[in-house]
């Protein structure tokens, strides 16, 4: 089956410690992205890349980072720099088609990882 | 600057009976235009997609929504609600030119029985 996996489901961090949410595809997609859910807020697009060891910042990159070092693989790191890290984080990935936008393609989420900081 | 507005954060609406959930946007340029549906602590799923072809879109599980340039709007449609269509729906736009998406704040979707 292809699809995206996201792992863990659910996820316990004491404050100002970092963790890694992890995020695989094997759809054979280029762009990757990660977003941020809250209550009532819609999601924010946190990090996306769209090739290997490429990617751009999105409306909400503080106190995250990312690294795209295989195009199966896409992880989170959520820093203890970020100031309110409960949340449900969101991993996607789409088609990116050379002299289109990234972000104009049809995305395909992961069922996600909600954090909750302690 | 390009934003998208769900005009109700919850509808609720009996089984059988039509639905709809509105959205209106603003982009400078001709925008592509997306719902989303999100079951209960689950990802997205896309329900159908416009880009600058037929003004009426259909989707999947019975969905459509019509492109209204006029009006800026792209409500989403299903004749007949079932009890599976209680979910939340995000109505995206993204702008052709400098690759940037915003996504709804929802709505939320209760079929009654």
């Amino acid at each position: 089956d292809g699809g995206i996996t996201q792992s863990p489901k659910y996820l316990f961090r004491k404050e100002g410690q970092n963790v890694t949410l992890s995020c695989e595809q094997n759809l054979n997609h280029d762009a990757m992205y990660w977003y941020r859910q809250d209550p009532g807020q819609g999601l924010r697009l946190i990090y996306y890349s769209q090739i290997v060891n490429d990617f751009q910042k999105g409306d909400i990159a503080e106190g995250y980072s990312v690294s795209r070092e295989k195009k199966e693989s896409f992880p989170l790191t959520v820093t203890s720099a970020q100031k309110n890290p409960t949340a449900f984080y969101l991993c996607a990935s789409s088609m990116w088609l050379p002299g289109l936008p990234t972000l104009n393609n049809e995305q395909f989420f992961g069922p996600g990882t909600r954090l909750t900081v302690l | 600057a390009q934003s998208v507005t769900q005009l109700d954060s919850h509808v609720s609406v009996s089984e059988g009976t039509p639905v709809l959930l509105r959205c209106n946007y603003s982009s400078s340029y001709s925008p592509s235009l997306f719902w989303y549906v999100q079951h209960p602590n689950k990802g997205l799923q896309l329900l159908l997609k416009y880009t600058s072809a037929a003004t009426l879109v259909k989707g999947i599980n019975g969905f459509e929504a019509e492109f209204k340039k006029s009006e800026t709007s792209f409500h989403l449609t299903k004749p007949s609600a079932h009890m599976s269509d209680a979910a939340e729906y995000f109505c995206v736009v993204s702008r052709l030119g400098d690759d940037k998406i915003i996504f709804g704040k929802g709505t939320r979707l209760h079929i009654l029985p």
